[in-house]
């Protein structure tokens, strides 16, 4: 089992659709990141979250870490073509030796 | 300029060969890591090297042996290459071990 599950896997729509996507997790994190990843790349950093409840907006993209930062969302509005790619949620555990952990990942297409 | 660069980006080798990638970080950050990407994109952590230290070694096979000369450098050597190893290698390097990850491009690494 995977600390940060990421739902769903796979995501196709079509131009000016909306979406949600999904980051679960039975662990407490003191803060969560939010990447994309596009194909031949390495994933690039889009927002971090601190704390519970936080809304963060990134031109069409929404974050937002549960109240119990043990989960997060990530919702677009009127996704394009452009907004296509790999989305990870990574996690950074409290207390010492803490690591950033990556979600499993949601792929996301969106088509003309 | 390029923030993480890791060489080479592509690696085609046979069984049971020894190969290195290397990667540098010109961000003045304090940790370097490094990350696989199997086939599903699920991203990985192997190793983390906090002031040239290993802070960070998950379950990774012994023939893995990460080198860093110095802060801005952590090098990757595998020796006697299986076909599992096959896989997107990606450095990456943050300030501190729950600061903004910033990757290289990754390295495609492909055992036959």
């Amino acid at each position: 089992t995977q600390l940060l599950e990421q739902s769903p896997q796979f995501l196709s729509i079509q131009e000016g659709e909306n979406l949600t996507v999904y980051c679960n997790s039975s662990s407490v994190f003191s803060s969560l990141q939010w990447y994309r990843q596009e194909p031949g790349e390495g994933p690039v950093l889009l927002v971090t979250v601190v704390t519970g409840g936080e809304v963060k907006k990134l031109k069409r993209l929404t974050f937002q870490f549960g109240d119990a930062r043990k989960d997060s969302s990530l919702h677009i509005t009127a996704a394009q073509p452009g907004d296509t790619g790999l989305y990870l949620c990574a996690g950074a555990l409290t207390g010492t030796a803490s690591k950033l952990t990556f979600g499993t990942g949601t792929r996301l297409q969106v088509t003309l | 300029d390029t923030a993480v660069s890791q060489t080479p980006k592509y690696l085609v080798t046979q069984m049971g060969n020894d190969k290195s990638i290397k990667c540098e970080q010109n961000l003045g950050h304090d940790t370097m890591y490094w990350y696989k990407q199997d086939s599903k994109k699920f991203l990985k952590i192997m190793f983390s090297y906090n002031n040239k230290e290993l802070i960070i070694n998950e379950t990774v096979p012994n023939r893995f042996s990460p080198k860093s000369p110095d802060k801005a450098h952590l090098n990757l050597h595998i020796n006697s290459l299986e076909l599992g190893d096959s896989a997107v290698y990606f450095c990456a390097s943050s300030q501190s071990m729950t600061g903004r990850a910033f990757f290289g491009q990754g390295t495609r690494l492909t055992v036959v």
